[in-house]
């Protein structure tokens, strides 16, 4: 079955760096999206961006999929501390109605003041 | 908050005990998901309900039971657990069980089978 498998499996950057992370998918797909986990609490939504779309930005978030490389990745600009956690890539079945999302194991970023 | 509540945050239990784990969402969703989430692996599906009707078993072992009484209430009931399911149990909602619809998480219980 498709998997979103993020890249870094973990990345600590400075205060103030831009970080990126990559998820990498195999079949085809109706949408991707992004969450968010802060440690031991639940996933947060972040963006949903669809097959149709190339980029898509919410707040300092910058998303972009390339379904050729069947690839997306996540951009937070001008990284905080509170930005530290795990941000995983869900992706969805292009077939069915069933709204099921397979998560990789995702990117834990650390982002140090 | 995320609209979506679960307890308990955090539950020890013995093999042989049986437990029940709650979730409520305020959302006026009409699909609710439980997921579970152990270190180093990827989110797990367990099930899925849709309008109070499961339509989703991921292979799940019976010693999970869910049961759904409503759209805005789930429960995860537990029995003759073992170790290796101790992990974080995520409860989840979404307008619909459609792909196109976000979907929004619980805080989560840290169970653990002693």
């Amino acid at each position: 079955s498709q998997q979103g498998e993020e890249d870094p499996q973990a990345l600590s950057i400075q205060e103030g760096e831009n970080a990126t992370m990559n998820c990498s998918y195999k079949t085809s797909i109706n949408n991707l999206q992004w969450y968010r986990q802060n440690s031991g609490r639940g996933l947060v939504h972040l963006i949903l961006i669809r097959s149709n779309e190339r980029e898509k930005h919410s707040g300092g978030l910058r998303v972009t999929l390339d379904t050729s490389k069947k690839s997306s990745s996540l951009l937070i600009t001008a990284s905080r501390a509170a930005d530290t956690a795990s941000y995983f890539c869900a992706t969805a079945d292009y077939g069915g109605s069933q709204g099921n999302l397979i998560f990789g194991k995702g990117t834990k970023l650390s982002v140090k003041p | 908050e995320t609209g979506v509540t679960q307890t308990p945050r955090h539950l020890v239990m013995g093999m042989t005990n049986k437990k029940s784990l709650k979730c409520e969402q305020h959302l006026g969703h009409n699909a609710m998901y439980w997921y579970k989430q152990s270190a180093k692996k990827p989110l797990e599906l367990m099930f899925v309900y849709n309008f109070k009707e499961q339509t989703e078993n991921n292979s799940v072992p019976s010693r999970f039971s869910p049961e759904c009484p409503n759209s805005s209430h789930l429960f995860l009931h537990l029995h003759t657990l073992q170790p290796e399911d101790s992990a974080l149990y995520l409860c989840a909602s979404s307008q619909q069980s459609d792909r196109n619809y976000e979907q929004y998480f619980g805080p989560g219980t840290r169970l653990t089978v002693t």
